[in-house]
Order: structure tokens, then C-alpha cells, then sequence
């Protein structure tokens, strides 16, 4: 059965400090890949996706960005926190389809200080 | 771009009311169309999506109709319980593969016992 892992589970960080946030799906190869972002209360904004190791495309700018630096593991990341960064932080995965469902991670709650 | 209307931020009822939460989208295309559900402290799970006009999607008691005439996506359930008190989100997708989803603002679902 495939699982997704995220860590860590809480952060508290200082404005201007960096970050790093990070996912790893177990059980599925070659997977889609994706970060949301979820304020207190609000919606989900995609933030990123990745169709391959290597390969992330950028839905929103939020001076975050991403990586994948190997097929089951993707990371977000930033040298200097904003106010505005604080939130909900969420994984998912899917398989490459037209009908393809994301599954999303148990996510990391991030509070920025 | 594409966007995704919830009218109602959000609903409060009681056990076997009858429950609507209005869905409307702007897109290019023939986006897919999908009901997530988001309880406290985790990630949303997909309720179901469809993909054509007239398509009804359906799962646990809860379902919905593509109109492509009206835009819309309603939310039903004819006899909301008290586990069914959740976030509820609309979303589109209107990229082949649908990796990218635009979700709507939620609607906060209480349902009193």
C-alpha cells in the first residue's frame, strides 16, 4: 500500500529565517507530486507540481520554490520566511491520467513568528 | 484564469435536513470538476469528480451533476448526519492530466445531533 510521509509536523520559525519542508511517497513509482498552501480558515492554493524527478513547474509565486531530487521525494524550501508564509503546508500524490485522484498528506503546520 | 465560486462560506443544520452547498466554476474548456471533503487537522479526500456534461458524481450519499449550461457543480446529500460535519471544497481542473486544480473558498458544514 503506498503511504505519504510528511515532515516535519510542526514547525515555529523566525521571519527571515530559511525553511525546509519535506515529502516522500512510499509504494508508487513515478508518481505526480504536489505542494498546497492552506492559511488558517481558507482555501487550498496549489503552490507547485512535478511530473518527474527533476522537473517542477511553479502554479503561484509566493517566494517559495521546490524540488525533486529523486522519484519518491519532494521538498519546499525558502532562504528567508515571510509573516505570510504561515499556514498549512500539504503534499499529495497521484498517478499520470486524465482521472487521476490526488491523495493528500497528513501536511505540516507551519507558524511564523 | 480559472475560478471556482462556493456561495456559502457556511451551513449549519441538524441531523436528516437536506443539504445543498452551490458550486460554480469559470474556465476555458471542458474542465473536470470535483467535491472534496476536509475534516480537522488533515489533508482533503476526494468525495468524487466528473469529467462531462450531464455526469453525475456520487459517493456516500453526497453527489453532484456537471451542468455545462449553468457552470454549476451543486453539492446534495438528502439526509445529512452528524459525521458528515466537515469542509467541503469545490475544485476544477482544466489541464490535460489534471495536474493542476483551482479549489473554491469551502464551505464549512456543522451538523448539530
Amino acid at each position: 500500500a503506498q503511504t505519504i510521509h510528511q515532515w516535519p509536523v510542526a514547525e515555529i520559525k523566525a521571519v527571515g529565517s530559511p525553511l525546509s519542508l519535506g515529502c516522500t511517497i512510499k509504494g508508487k513509482s513515478s508518481p505526480n507530486l504536489y505542494w498546497y498552501w492552506q492559511a488558517t480558515g481558507g482555501t487550498l492554493q496549489q503552490l507547485f507540481y512535478s511530473i518527474t524527478v527533476g522537473q517542477v513547474e511553479s502554479v503561484v509565486q509566493l517566494n517559495l520554490s521546490a524540488s525533486r531530487p529523486k522519484d519518491d521525494q519532494f521538498i519546499l524550501s525558502t532562504e528567508k520566511l515571510l509573516l505570510s508564509h504561515s499556514g498549512f503546508y500539504l503534499c499529495a500524490w497521484s498517478l499520470r491520467g486524465d482521472y487521476a485522484e490526488q491523495f493528500f498528506g497528513p501536511g505540516t503546520r507551519l507558524t511564523v513568528l | 484564469g480559472d475560478s471556482v465560486t462556493q456561495t456559502e462560506g457556511q451551513v449549519a443544520l441538524s441531523e436528516e435536513d437536506f443539504l445543498t452547498i452551490h458550486c460554480n466554476y469559470s474556465a476555458s474548456g471542458y474542465p473536470t470538476l470535483f467535491w472534496y471533503v476536509q475534516y480537522p487537522g488533515e489533508g482533503p479526500q476526494l468525495l468524487f469528480r466528473a469529467s462531462r456534461d450531464k455526469e453525475k458524481g456520487s459517493s456516500r450519499g453526497f453527489e453532484a451533476t456537471y451542468d455545462k449550461g449553468t457552470t454549476s457543480f451543486h453539492l446534495r446529500k438528502a439526509s445529512v448526519q452528524e459525521s458528515d460535519s466537515a469542509v467541503y471544497y469545490c475544485a476544477l481542473s482544466a489541464n490535460y492530466g489534471n495536474e493542476k486544480i483551482t479549489f473554491g473558498a469551502g464551505t464549512k458544514l456543522t451538523i448539530k445531533p
